[in-house]
């Protein structure tokens, strides 16, 4: 039972690059989440999906898309990095949207040049 | 959307002392509120959570008050040891979770 697991760890861009971050659960859970976080500023949701087939923005989706791609599996992506973008972004899931424990993947950290 | 504030942003203990975190909400519609323990470099864990039909909630060395009048909660930790250093988030939820910006606690041996 890996839990929640994402790829890649580590990734630098070049402004304006694109690129994928994969997160991926195996307990079953119906509710994703994408978070990033940056010094001083705790974790900020970008999108959340509630179950298969929905996707909901969080609070700073703008320069993100997400994709869930089935029940175990959420996306996101960066179509054109900017600098503002470099942070830790972590992938998330609960049972059900907001009301059991989350679980936690172990974090991407991204670094936009 | 729900506003989430935390205090103190750092907090220093010595070792066995007590330490306390506050945290206050705004969305009377808020249900449920975990708190979250991150090392540095790790992933956050859930460390003890409380639901709004409960006033405190206990685990060992830690325990959790709300006080949904006021609209705020609190983490207490007691016995305070070295492993506790990490950086503590609170959260409330209503449709998704809400998060405080954190506070790094340090306990000194």
């Amino acid at each position: 039972n890996a839990g929640v697991t994402q790829t890649p760890k580590f990734q630098v861009l070049k402004t304006g690059q694109s690129m994928t971050l994969q997160c991926a659960q195996d307990m079953n859970h119906n509710s994703m989440y994408w978070y990033r976080q940056d010094p001083g500023m705790g974790l900020r949701l970008i999108y959340y999906s509630a179950s298969e087939g929905t996707t909901d923005k969080g609070e700073v989706p703008n320069g993100y898309n997400v994709s869930r791609l089935n029940k175990r599996e959420f996306s996101l992506r960066l179509e054109s990095a900017a600098p503002s973008q470099t942070s830790v972004y972590f992938c998330a899931s609960t049972l059900e949207l907001a009301v059991n424990e989350q679980f936690f993947g172990p974090g991407t950290r991204l670094t936009v040049l | 959307g729900e506003n989430v504030e935390q205090h103190p942003s750092t907090l220093s203990v010595q070792e066995g002392d007590s330490a306390v975190i506050k945290c206050t909400y705004s969305d009377s519609a808020s249900n449920y509120f975990p708190w979250y323990k991150q090392e540095l470099g790790k992933r956050p864990q859930l460390i003890i959570d409380i639901r709004s039909n409960v006033g405190e909630k206990k685990d060992q060395r830690i325990a959790v008050t709300l006080n949904k009048t006021a609209k705020h909660f609190s983490l207490h930790i007691t016995e305070t040891q070295p492993e506790d250093s990490a950086v503590y988030f609170c959260a409330s939820t209503g449709n998704q979770f809400y998060f405080g910006t954190g506070t790094s606690l340090t306990v000194i041996p």
